[in-house]
């Protein structure tokens, strides 16, 4: 398949747990990455591989992968988490890449 | 510190052509796989294209495929996107990227991104 799903939307209380998750079969060949886009701004990568993230990326931000399902966990969002994140993969020949069609999360 | 900038966006009519250029510094962009993203306006991100670390192999969207050309030059540590047969379709931010990861590591991921530069196709 050539396909990531997210739910469009995803809303969280301030200082709660959220979890967005991606869906595609391609999920059961190579990890997820995740990017955070704020308005007016580029992506940036938030969560690679297994659980990693990059320098500077707060550790309330995780992620886990469990068959055709990868998920990006904010435990005790922040208001500043506020914007889209896009989960993104490779198709089953690892040349041609995959991106979700985002998500859009709301933190009340 | 690793830097992408992309240029050559604007305006340009349908079936017009136009060459994007991504300006990379602070790493051997002869060493990183490199693609192209696009977001169309309020929409999600899509892949464009990539170029391996060799060079020769490139790879497509459907969308784009037979009408846009990925390309680089090392000496000039640049990547280029050349478009042509323009839709309105085609009307997006278009951004350069690093590629990092192995399929060994079952891992790929953009770890570096450009600033992004709209490209407006319209009669």
């Amino acid at each position: 398949s050539s396909e990531l799903t997210q739910d469009p939307a995803v809303s969280v209380a301030l200082g709660q747990t959220v979890r967005i998750t991606c869906q595609g079969d391609s999920l059961r060949n190579y990890y997820a990455s995740w990017y955070q886009q704020k308005p007016g701004q580029a992506p940036v990568v938030f969560i690679y591989g297994k659980n990693s993230r990059p320098s500077g990326i707060p550790d309330r931000f995780s992620g886990s992968s469990s068959g055709d399902t990868a998920s990006l966990t904010i435990t005790g969002a922040q208001a500043e988490d506020e914007a889209d994140y896009y989960c993104n993969s490779r198709d089953s020949s690892g040349n041609r890449v995959l991106f979700g069609g985002g998500t859009k999360l709301t933190v009340l | 510190e690793v830097q992408l900038v992309e240029s050559g966006g604007g305006l340009v009519l349908p079936g017009d052509s136009l060459r994007l250029s991504c300006a990379a510094s602070g790493f051997n962009l002869s060493t990183y796989s490199m693609s192209w993203v696009r977001q169309a306006p309020g929409k999600g991100l899509e892949w464009v294209a990539n170029i391996k670390i060799n060079g020769h192999e490139k790879y497509y969207a459907d969308s784009v495929k037979g009408r846009f050309t990925i390309s680089r030059d090392t000496t000039k540590s640049s990547l280029y996107l050349q478009m042509s047969s323009l839709t309105v379709e085609d009307t997006a931010i278009y951004y350069c990227a690093r590629d990092v990861g192995a399929a060994l590591l079952r891992l790929y991921y953009f770890d570096s991104w450009g600033q992004g530069i709209l490209v407006t196709v319209s009669a």
